[in-house]
């Protein structure tokens, strides 16, 4: 089955830096990666995704890009804010089925 | 709220007890899937429906555990004789298929004790 890598486990950064997570994947037929935030005590929720036949995609000040080659993918968040302090997941699914998670980052934006 | 809603919130139970949990995907979403999330940890999956039927159960889902979707609405799932590895969040997600995004609910938080 599929397995997601996930690192760092931990981000701290100043506010107004960026912050960059960084996944793997092993299946190669995972064609869908979506990026979940998740905030002490709360559901996770969508923040972007990609799909296999995109190389990058952006919304504001998230980005997320895509390397089937090598079986990689990254979250980048600029101009960080204390708001984006929060538990990120990686995730990859095939054909709109289950999601397998990554192991979660815990980011601190420090004021 | 027209989002996934789980019923309850939280549930405390005693060792070799039965529990039952309930979700409500978004209206109109054939697709519904459970996870289970542990303290500091991914969601892991444990099954999904199309509509009322259920297409795929993970190995982590022992015989103790079952889920219904009979009218491809809402859905149980339910864990018999609990064990203290039971302890975890439960989430439940919708999507609408051919889409891809799933929806999560708030999740049930069930502690064994």
């Amino acid at each position: 089955g599929e397995n997601v890598e996930q690192h760092p486990s931990t981000l701290s950064v100043q506010e107004g830096d960026s912050a960059v997570i960084k996944c793997t994947y092993s299946d190669s037929a995972s064609n869908y990666f979506p990026w979940y935030k998740q905030e002490l005590g709360k559901r996770p929720q969508l923040i972007i995704d990609i799909r296999s036949n995109v190389g990058e995609k952006k919304d504001q000040r998230i980005a997320v890009t895509l390397n089937k080659t090598a079986k990689h993918f990254s979250l980048h968040i600029t101009e960080t804010q204390p708001e984006d302090s929060a538990v990120y997941f990686c995730a990859a699914s095939k054909d709109y089925q289950k999601v397998t998670f990554g192991t979660g980052t815990k980011l601190q934006v420090i004021p | 709220d027209t989002g996934v809603s789980q019923d309850p919130r939280h549930k405390i139970t005693k060792r070799g007890q039965n529990v039952t949990f309930r979700c409500d995907p978004i209206s109109e979403h054939n697709r519904l899937y459970w996870y289970r999330q542990t303290l500091g940890q991914g969601p892991e999956f444990l099954t999904y429906f199309q509509n009322e039927a259920q297409l795929e159960k993970s190995r982590l889902l022992s015989d103790r555990f079952s889920a219904e979707r009979p009218k491809g609405s809402f859905s149980t799932l339910e864990i018999q004789r609990t064990e203290q590895g039971d302890s975890a969040m439960y989430l439940c997600a919708s999507s609408l298929a051919p889409q891809e995004t799933q929806y999560f609910g708030p999740g049930t938080r069930l502690l064994v004790l």
